[in-house]
C-alpha cells in the first residue's frame, strides 16, 4: 500500500518567516495530494491541493509544489502569522481514491 | 457547523463495554470514513463505506465495527476487543466521481477515553 512520510514533525518559525513541510510517497500511480490544517481540538480543514498534472499551485501565502519523478511534494507558507500555528497533514490518494495521511507537522509561529 | 455532525463530543468507556459513536451527514455524499487520531501518528483509517449497505476494513479495523443502513449515517462501534481505544475519532465524507472527488469533509470529532 501507499506509504507517506512527512518531515519535520515539529517546526518553529519566527513570525514573518517562511515555513516548508515536505512529504514523500511510495506509489507512483498516486495522483492527488492535499494538505490539511488542524487547529487544537478542531477538525482538519483542507487548505490546498494539487493533482499530478500540475507542478505548482499557489493560494495567497500558501503554495504546494509536486515532483512526481522524485515522489515528493511540499507545502510552503510565506510571511507566517500567529494564526498559522497548527498541525499540518499531507495526504496522498491511493488507487481507489482513499487518502493516506502523513504523521503531521506541528507548526509554531513565534512573535 | 453544518455538513457532517459527530456526537458525542466526549465519551467515556468502561472496561468490557461497547460504545457507539454517531456520524451524520447532510451533504448527500456516497462515501463515508472513520479515522482514528493519536498524537504524533496522523490519521489512520478504520473503516470506510462507498455506498449504502456496503463497507470495507481500513488499516486498523480490529476491535471496531460499523454499519451503513442509511446514506446519511455511518455509526462506529468500539467494542471491548479494542484494548487501547483512547483516541480522537474523526468521521469524514466525500463524493467520488464529482467535482470534489477525493476531498474529505470532516466532522468535529469525538474524544474517547477509558475510565
Amino acid at each position: 500500500g501507499e506509504n507517506v512520510e512527512q518531515h519535520p514533525s515539529t517546526l518553529s518559525v519566527q513570525e514573518g518567516d517562511s515555513a516548508v513541510i515536505k512529504c514523500t510517497y511510495s506509489d507512483s500511480a498516486s495522483n492527488y495530494f492535499p494538505w490539511y490544517k488542524q487547529e487544537l481540538g478542531k477538525r482538519p480543514q483542507l487548505i490546498i491541493d494539487i493533482r499530478s498534472n500540475v507542478g505548482e499551485k499557489k493560494d495567497q501565502r500558501i503554495a504546494v509544489t509536486l515532483n512526481k519523478t522524485a515522489k515528493h511534494f511540499s507545502l510552503h507558507i510565506t510571511e507566517t502569522q500567529p494564526e498559522d500555528s497548527a498541525v499540518y497533514f499531507c495526504a496522498v490518494s491511493d488507487s481507489w481514491g482513499k487518502l493516506q495521511f502523513g504523521a503531521g507537522t506541528q507548526v509554531v509561529v513565534t512573535p | 457547523d453544518g455538513g457532517i455532525t459527530q456526537s458525542p463530543k466526549y465519551l467515556f468507556r468502561k472496561e468490557g463495554q461497547n460504545v457507539t459513536l454517531s456520524c451524520e451527514q447532510n451533504l448527500n455524499h456516497d462515501a463515508m470514513y472513520w479515522y482514528r487520531q493519536d498524537p504524533g501518528q496522523g490519521l489512520r483509517l478504520i473503516y470506510y463505506s462507498q455506498i449504502v449497505n456496503d463497507f470495507q476494513k481500513g488499516d486498523i479495523a480490529e476491535g471496531y465495527s460499523v454499519s451503513r443502513e442509511k446514506k446519511e449515517s455511518f455509526p462506529l462501534t468500539v467494542t471491548s476487543a479494542q484494548k487501547n481505544p483512547t483516541a480522537f475519532y474523526l468521521c469524514a465524507s466525500s463524493q467520488p466521481h464529482s467535482a470534489t472527488n477525493e476531498k474529505l469533509f470532516f466532522g468535529s470529532g469525538t474524544q474517547l477515553s477509558v475510565l
